[in-house]
């Protein structure tokens, strides 16, 4: 089973853009599918998107216009882009991965990174 | 997509079982198999326990089993413990390859 590691700032200000690494061992992200989900704090969990093996990416609706996720498989890692931040995006966010032929259930989990949002 | 739908909380008592329900539509639940579940304790990170509606990854007890009718999936905890406290989610692919979650419940055992 891989194991998933989430890094980056841990306060973003109002406007900017939130940029997270995940980064993988035990795997590879040549393979696969890699993806982001959020948690604001005492709520629940949202589905942010996913890249694929392929590069191929897809993302919730709501969250297409600003979100971005890439990978490096040179660097064994893949990240998420989130421009434009608000207060609304204050998360602890997760990096998980599929390790099978579709992305729709997640078998790993990082143990999550809070991403505060203020000036 | 709107979120599935979950009671927010549910309780039982060591050794009951307990079932929690995550309602969708005819989008999502009703027509892919495709519906997980998450043990999630707090300040952890998620947990898979269920897949493909009824299905347990390896290493996951026997005693957490799913289930799917029409529009609604439902988790079952079989002989309660107290380990099993702890918030349980839902996850659904919505067509278009999108997923949603549903609300979350969290479980007391009392």
């Amino acid at each position: 089973q891989v194991q998933l590691q989430e890094s980056g700032p841990g306060l973003v200000k109002p406007s900017e853009t939130l940029s997270l690494t995940c980064t993988v061992s035990g795997g590879s992200v040549g393979t696969y599918y890699w993806s982001w989900i959020r948690q604001p704090p005492g709520k629940g969990l949202e589905w942010i998107g996913y890249i694929a093996f392929s590069g191929i990416t897809n993302y919730k609706p709501s969250l297409k216009s600003r979100a971005s996720i890439s990978a490096d498989t040179s660097k064994i890692q893949f990240s998420l882009n989130l421009n434009s931040v608000t207060a609304a995006d204050t998360a602890v966010y997760y990096c998980a991965s599929r390790t099978g032929t579709n992305p729709w259930w997640f078998d790993s989990w990082g143990q999550g990174m809070l991403v505060t949002v203020s000036s | 997509q709107s979120a599935l739908t979950q009671p927010a909380s549910v309780s039982g008592s060591p050794g009951q079982s307990i079932t929690i329900s995550c309602t969708g539509t005819s989008s999502d639940v009703g027509s892919y198999n495709l519906v997980s579940w998450y043990q999630q304790h707090p300040g952890k990170a998620p947990k898979l326990i269920i897949y493909e509606v009824t299905r347990r990854p390896s290493g996951v007890s026997n005693r957490f089993s799913g289930a799917k009718s029409g529009n609604t999936a439902s988790l079952t905890i079989s002989g309660l413990q107290a380990e099993d406290d702890a918030d349980y989610y839902c996850c659904s692919y919505a067509g278009n390859y999108i997923l949603v979650f549903g609300g979350g419940t969290k479980l007391t055992v009392l």
